[in-house]
């Protein structure tokens, strides 16, 4: 299965860019990466996928280095509803594969005005 | 609002019970996975069905079991309920084929068992 580390905790300002970073050494070939954010009481929400280089949505950013073997996701100019946790999972996209599916420990950003 | 609904939002249940936790997925979706959550911690993959078929699995004992119906909807069983089975239970759906993996989430079940 492939572990994700992540960091327990960051703080960030108003307005700043906010870069989260999620190790997984052993990634596979397969694995695609994904991060979501979740508010307490309620279930993940999806921010972004990727596999490999850079995938930038209308919410954040993506950064796959050539390794795969970690990556960053990047806030823009965060507010204060940014304030959740966020998680790193790293899983086989295909529908036959059985490898299961790994939630990161998750990053607590704090946002301050 | 994702459009995956869970059932019931609590349950508080006793040690050594049984209990049922329901799932419907999001229109047109195939695939269904189950997550435990623990207070403080990220969620852990108990299984996922696709087609109506189990389709992977983590760390999870046997008395952790699921169903998957025609109409995607979805099931969570679990046996002889032990203390740390306390916990959010939850569950994604997403559609297989078109190379995303994006799972919506419900809103999750509070399993509590004393």
């Amino acid at each position: 299965l492939a572990k994700t580390t992540q960091p327990i905790s960051m703080d960030s300002y108003e307005g700043q860019e906010v870069n989260i970073t999620c190790s997984h050494n052993n990634i596979a070939t397969n694995d695609y990466i994904t991060w979501y954010q979740q508010f307490p009481s309620q279930g993940p929400r999806f921010i972004i996928q990727g596999y490999k280089t850079k995938v930038t949505n209308e919410v954040a950013s993506l950064f796959i280095p050539a390794d795969r073997k970690s990556s960053t996701l990047s806030l823009p100019r965060v507010s204060l509803s940014d304030t959740a946790v966020y998680y790193c999972l790293v899983g086989d996209r295909s529908p036959t594969g059985r490898r299961a599916l790994t939630f990161g420990s998750g990053t607590r950003l704090q946002v301050q005005p | 609002e994702t459009g995956v609904t869970q059932s019931p939002t609590h349950l508080i249940k006793t040690r050594g019970q049984q209990v049922t936790l329901r799932c419907s997925s999001q229109s047109g979706h195939n695939t269904v996975s189950w997550y435990q959550q623990a207070l403080g911690q990220g969620p852990q993959f108990i299984f996922q069905y696709y087609r109506e078929e189990e389709n992977g699995r983590g760390n999870f004992p046997p008395r952790f079991s699921g169903l998957q119906f025609p109409n995607y909807s979805s099931e969570l069983n679990v046996n002889a309920l032990e203390l740390d089975d306390s916990a959010l239970y939850l569950c994604a759906s997403s559609f297989w084929g078109q190379g995303t993996y994006e799972q919506y989430f419900g809103p999750g079940t509070r399993l509590t068992v004393t």
